[in-house]
């Protein structure tokens, strides 16, 4: 079975801090597919990174990176400088070829304060 | 960019009512997925389809039914609606292949009373 531990359910910052979220999954397959998710107070989910198992280089996006670090089957999410509209609940996934769901983190509730 | 909608952001039903919940998408996606969202509980999967008329359970289809009779266009169907189904429901698209990116509607905030 699938798993995906977000352990922080709930971070405030203050602007321009930086700040990273943690995900921690458990999966027996060997090919998988991790996602993170940002889910601002309007309630759309929306897509931000997908990363497959075979590509562990780091991502970074403007002030978003991302650490996929498979020894300790993690793949955290870093936003540097955060900014107000930072502010959500964030997601952390994954996905299987044995099963069809996208199995979801409980999420972290992100505040940033001016 | 990958546009998918759904009928009503809020909805207030009566228990035992039959509700609909449509979702539409415009990226000519193959799979289509119905999510539900409740704070502790996290998202899960309710049903999804791979195909017009093709449909399979997720995790917790009891009490729901789905219909895509169209490629784009994707319902979920309270048959008679309880209290315990008030909940954010989330609708999603993607192309052929399970781990291929889901991307998801603005959701429903269904109150069942």
């Amino acid at each position: 079975a699938q798993k995906v531990t977000q352990a922080q359910t709930e971070i405030s910052v203050v602007e321009k801090e930086d700040v990273t979220l943690d995900c921690v999954y458990e999966t027996r397959d060997t090919t998988y597919y991790l996602f993170w998710y940002k889910q601002p107070p309007s309630g759309e989910l929306v897509f931000l990174i997908r990363r497959n198992s075979f590509d562990e280089q780091n991502e970074i996006s403007g002030r978003y990176s991302w650490n996929f670090q498979k020894s300790t089957s993690s793949f955290n999410f870093t936003i540097t400088a955060s900014q107000v509209v930072d502010s959500a609940v964030y997601f952390c996934a994954l996905s299987v070829p044995s099963g069809y769901a996208l199995n979801f983190g409980k999420g972290t509730s992100l505040l940033v304060t001016p | 960019d990958v546009k998918v909608t759904q009928s009503s952001r809020y909805l207030v039903k009566r228990t035992g009512e039959k509700v609909f919940l449509e979702c539409v998408q415009d990226m000519d996606h193959e799979n289509m997925f119905w999510y539900r969202q409740d704070p502790g509980l996290g998202l899960r999967l309710i049903y999804f389809s791979y195909d017009v008329k093709m449909k399979e359970k997720g995790d917790i289809p009891e009490g729901y039914s789905v219909s895509r009779e169209k490629k784009e266009r994707f319902s979920l169907i309270l048959e008679s609606a309880s209290t315990n189904q008030t909940s954010m429901y989330l609708c999603a698209s993607s192309l052929a292949g399970l781990q291929e990116t889901q991307y998801f509607g603005p959701g429903t905030r269904l109150l069942v009373l």
